[in-house]
């Protein structure tokens, strides 16, 4: 079968870094996503990976090794606002877009 | 504003009401996307329409009836849900159906059945 694997809920403290991690076991690979869901609001694009490495963007940063099947997203300097769900999500061979259950961020003061 | 739009926000239906869930984007895409998201629960997709044409439909029980009259609007019908169909439906589009491109969520209608 196919799986998502991340973390259902982290806590971090404004102004610290936080690496959320995700892994998968898909049939194939054709990309990553990694989204933001604050509660009760729409999943909002963050990154997307399809080649191994680093993918920086602000505060935030995406990494994807597809030999260990294994992405992070890395949050830096954290504020406040950042207190929301993280959904990732792969692209298998056919084409399907496989979520994982997302992780709860929770940022205190 | 993600240019995405659903209504309405919440729903609350009896097992035995018809209704039906809108959504429109004006971004221009030509893919448009019904999910399911129950809590703790990944996202479940339901439907896909590509340039108007149903591409997907995930085993999806046919007390869900999807419509796409043109490429900016979907719609979901509804009639005899059951308790277990309570659950948040986002609808999202993308520029096509190709695999590297993001999806763009509407906040979603939260649909309670009594």
């Amino acid at each position: 079968g196919q799986n998502i694997d991340q973390p259902t809920e982290m806590t971090a403290t404004e102004g610290a870094i936080v690496q959320i991690n995700c892994t998968y076991q898909t049939s194939g690979f054709n990309g990553l996503f990694w989204y933001q869901q604050h509660a009760g609001e729409a999943p909002t694009f963050l990154s997307y990976n399809v080649l191994d490495g680093l993918e920086e963007k602000g505060r935030f940063s995406s990494f994807l090794s597809r030999s260990k099947g294994y992405s992070y997203l890395l949050l830096k300097e954290l504020q406040m606002k950042d207190s929301a769900s993280y959904l990732c999500a792969v692209t298998d061979s056919n084409y399907q877009l496989i979520w994982g259950a997302g992780t709860k961020l929770i940022i205190k003061p | 504003e993600t240019g995405v739009t659903q209504t309405p926000r919440h729903l609350v239906m009896g097992m035995t009401n018809k209704k039906s869930l809108k959504c429109e984007q004006h971004l221009g895409h030509n893919a448009m996307y019904w999910y399911k998201q129950s809590a703790k629960k990944p996202l479940e997709l339901m439907f896909v329409y590509n340039f108007k044409e149903q591409t997907e439909n995930n085993s999806v029980p046919s007390r869900f009836s999807p419509e796409c009259p043109n490429s900016s609007h979907l719609f979901l019908h509804l009639h005899t849900l059951q308790p277990e169909d309570s659950a948040l439906y986002l609808c999202a589009s993308s520029q096509d159906a190709e695999v590297h491109q993001p999806q763009h969520f509407g906040d979603g209608t939260r649909l309670s059945i009594l």
